[in-house]
């Protein structure tokens, strides 16, 4: 048991659709974080929030929207997408910086 | 920002070799450095960590390594096993950035029987 659920696991959407990704987590933990995974740019940091702060954005085009309404729940928001953006998107949580991040199991995105 | 590098891309070893990967990051503040282990098709999981006050670190066949004045931290692998094979990832903790890790772009270890 991860302690970090993210769903969907697979989601399909065309570049006009508006979906969510949703993560939560069970450990007690502060921070939250989104990150994408390609086959270019293995773990690319997209959001950080902590104590549902946000505090890092790192240059991520505005198509995507996170939001993070308690320290245990984390969202990102998808709309107008590009053939480009489809990759595995992880969330991970942690107690801080200097702590380990546990992750889930990722949504796999597909831009048709 | 902080900019970690990581090398070899690939690792191919024999079954009980060791298997080394190295890592360098710019950031001389940096002070915390975790790996992780991604077996295929699964989520990344720390593997073993170590913090910028201690020079090594072991935990049974995996140890770390930190040389603050090189700004470089390696994994050492001994004894490998057909289940160490997954990507290896390591990674370091920005002084500046309130959360933010930065991670290396990967190693694919392979471990042939």
């Amino acid at each position: 048991e991860t302690g970090v659920t993210q769903t969907p696991r697979h989601l399909v959407m065309g570049m006009t659709n508006k979906k969510s990704l949703k993560c939560e987590q069970h450990l007690g933990h502060n921070a939250m974080y989104w990150y994408k995974q390609s086959a270019k740019k293995p773990l690319e940091l997209m959001f950080v929030y902590n104590f549902k702060e946000q505090t890092e954005n790192n240059s991520v085009p505005s198509r995507f929207s996170p939001e993070c309404p308690n320290s245990s729940h984390l969202f990102l928001h998808l709309h107008t997408l590009q053939p480009e953006d489809s990759a595995l998107y992880l969330c991970a949580s942690s107690r801080g910086g200097d702590q380990p991040q546990h992750f889930g199991d990722g949504t796999r995105l597909s831009i048709l | 920002g902080e900019n970690v590098e990581q090398h070899p891309s690939t690792l191919s070893v024999q079954e009980g070799d060791s298997a080394v990967i190295k890592c360098t990051y710019s950031d001389s503040a940096s002070n915390y450095f975790p790996w992780y282990k991604q077996e295929l098709g699964k989520r990344p999981q720390l593997i073993i960590d170590i913090r910028s006050n201690v020079g090594e670190k072991k935990d049974q066949r995996i140890a770390v390594t930190l040389n603050k004045t090189a700004k470089h931290f390696s994994l050492h692998i001994t004894e490998t096993q057909p289940e160490d094979s997954a990507v290896y990832f390591c990674a370091a903790r920005e002084s500046g950035g309130y959360q933010k890790v930065t991670f290396g772009t990967g190693t694919k270890l392979q471990v042939i029987p």
